[in-house]
């Protein structure tokens, strides 16, 4: 079984500019949310993606989007890049049957260096 | 609205010593609530969560956490701690009222040999 993978392992980036971020589910897992973790700091909900939709958002400007494709991999797409979203972006799948009370699988994040 | 606090951002323990991390949750319906860990340049692993039923929950590598809903608490134990136990430990909640995770700000284990 394969875990949830994600790609690029590292990134640098300039001030006002575009970044996408991927991320491939764990087989069988139809729900992927993302999170933003800063330096030294717990993991921020950006927003979760069910079946090709967007089902609940954290605290996160609109510059801040997201796919699902029909295979649950997703993408995240950040515009207008500032200095502050330099961070590891963590992907997460679960199985959506399980409800809120199922496990997030999580894969190794996508370190972002904005200069 | 939920929210994760963990006391002590830097632990530090001797070998073979008990290992206490604390959580305290806010949540205002039952909560579900996750202890993750986090190896350097590694993503989340869960330890252990708690859904319902049993109160003390018993995860992998020998932890264990209660939780206590009187002190709206969920803390990590481990009687004994290893060298490959050093890493940073998240505490998080969850309701049936929302589909996200609140995430503490992590505790960072350092054993000492």
């Amino acid at each position: 079984e394969t875990g949830v993978t994600q790609s690029p392992t590292h990134l640098i980036k300039t001030r006002g500019q575009q970044v996408t971020l991927r991320c491939s589910s764990q087989s069988g897992h139809n729900t992927v949310s993302w999170y933003q973790q800063a330096l030294g700091q717990g993991p921020q909900f950006i927003f979760q993606y069910y079946r090709e939709e967007e089902n609940g958002r954290g605290n996160f400007p609109p510059r801040f989007s997201g796919l699902q494709f029909p295979n649950y991999s997703s993408e995240l797409n950040v515009n207008a890049l500032e200095l502050d979203d330099s961070a590891l972006y963590l992907c997460a799948s679960s199985p959506r049957a399980g409800g809120p009370a199922e496990t997030q699988y999580f894969g190794p994040g996508t370190r972002l260096l904005v200069l | 609205a939920q929210s994760v606090t963990q006391l002590g951002s830097h632990v530090s323990v001797s070998e073979g010593a008990l290992v206490l991390l604390r959580c305290n949750y806010s949540s205002s319906v039952p909560p579900y609530l996750f202890w993750y860990v986090q190896y350097p340049n590694q993503g989340l692993q869960l330890l252990l969560k708690y859904t319902t039923g049993a109160t003390l929950v018993k995860g992998i590598n020998g932890f264990e956490a209660e939780f206590k809903k009187s002190e709206t608490s969920f803390h990590l134990t481990k009687p004994s701690a290893h060298m490959s136990d050093a890493a940073e430990y998240f505490c998080a909640v969850r309701t049936n009222t929302g589909n996200q995770f609140y995430f503490g700000t992590g505790t960072s284990l350092t054993v000492i040999p």
